[in-house]
């Protein structure tokens, strides 16, 4: 049981580049959110989902889509990075009906 | 709307010291509370909960207690070690009338606990 991966765990991007943060986790959850951890913001959410083929916005979802063909996986893209978008992002999951939500490591994201 | 305000850091304490870090909430309905814990490099991990009032979440000689009547989930450690240097993160979960809820965080305070 791996739990919440994420890759990458670092990348740098220049402006206007494109890229996709992988998000997968084994423990079968229905529920998987994107955050960014920005210093002295906490962490803010970026989209969520409640099931496969169902998403929606969060707190801060400008600048990136997700979608979410299969349970496990839950990737997140950057359509056209820009330096705003540097920052360290999350990728979560919790079972539907529970309020403790699982974790990933992180992938640590600079655009310069 | 909810929201999560912690005390000011970064905090910085000798080892075997006494620590308490200021969470305290708004919500319009019955949350339930946490304390996440992030060690250098790594992701969030989740340190204790209470999921109702006068509860008190512990764990690994961390404690909080759900206080209804101050809105307050203090952190608090008898003897802090050099190894708790983390950041730490208040935070609440809000049903809000669904099955999966809304999970709202404090800005994180930073412990650095020297020997």
């Amino acid at each position: 049981n791996a739990g919440v991966t994420q890759t990458p765990k670092f990348q740098v991007l220049k402006t206007g580049q494109s890229m996709t943060l992988q998000c997968a986790q084994d423990m079968n959850h229905e529920y998987m959110s994107w955050y960014r951890q920005d210093p002295g913001m906490g962490l803010r959410l970026i989209h969520y989902s409640v099931g496969a083929g169902i998403t929606d916005q969060g707190e801060v979802p400008n600048g990136y889509n997700v979608s979410r063909s299969t349970t496990e996986d839950f990737p997140l893209r950057l359509l056209s990075a820009a330096p705003s978008q540097t920052s360290v992002y999350f990728c979560a999951s919790k079972r539907g009906g529970t309020d403790t939500q699982y974790f990933g490591p992180g992938t640590r994201l600079t655009v310069l | 709307g909810n929201s999560v305000t912690q005390m000011e850091g970064p905090v910085t304490l000798s080892e075997e010291a006494f620590l308490t870090i200021n969470c305290t909430y708004t919500a319009t309905g019955y949350p339930s509370l946490f304390w996440y814990v992030q060690y250098p490099g790594e992701g969030l991990q989740l340190l204790l909960k209470a999921t109702k009032a006068d509860d008190k979440g512990s764990n690994k000689g961390f404690e909080a207690t759900y206080r209804k009547e101050t809105t307050s989930f203090h952190l608090e450690k008898g003897s802090v070690q050099v190894s708790d240097s983390a950041v730490y993160f208040c935070a609440l979960w809000d049903a809000g009338g669904t099955s999966y809820g809304k999970l709202t965080f404090g800005q994180g305070t930073i412990l650095t606990v020297h020997p």
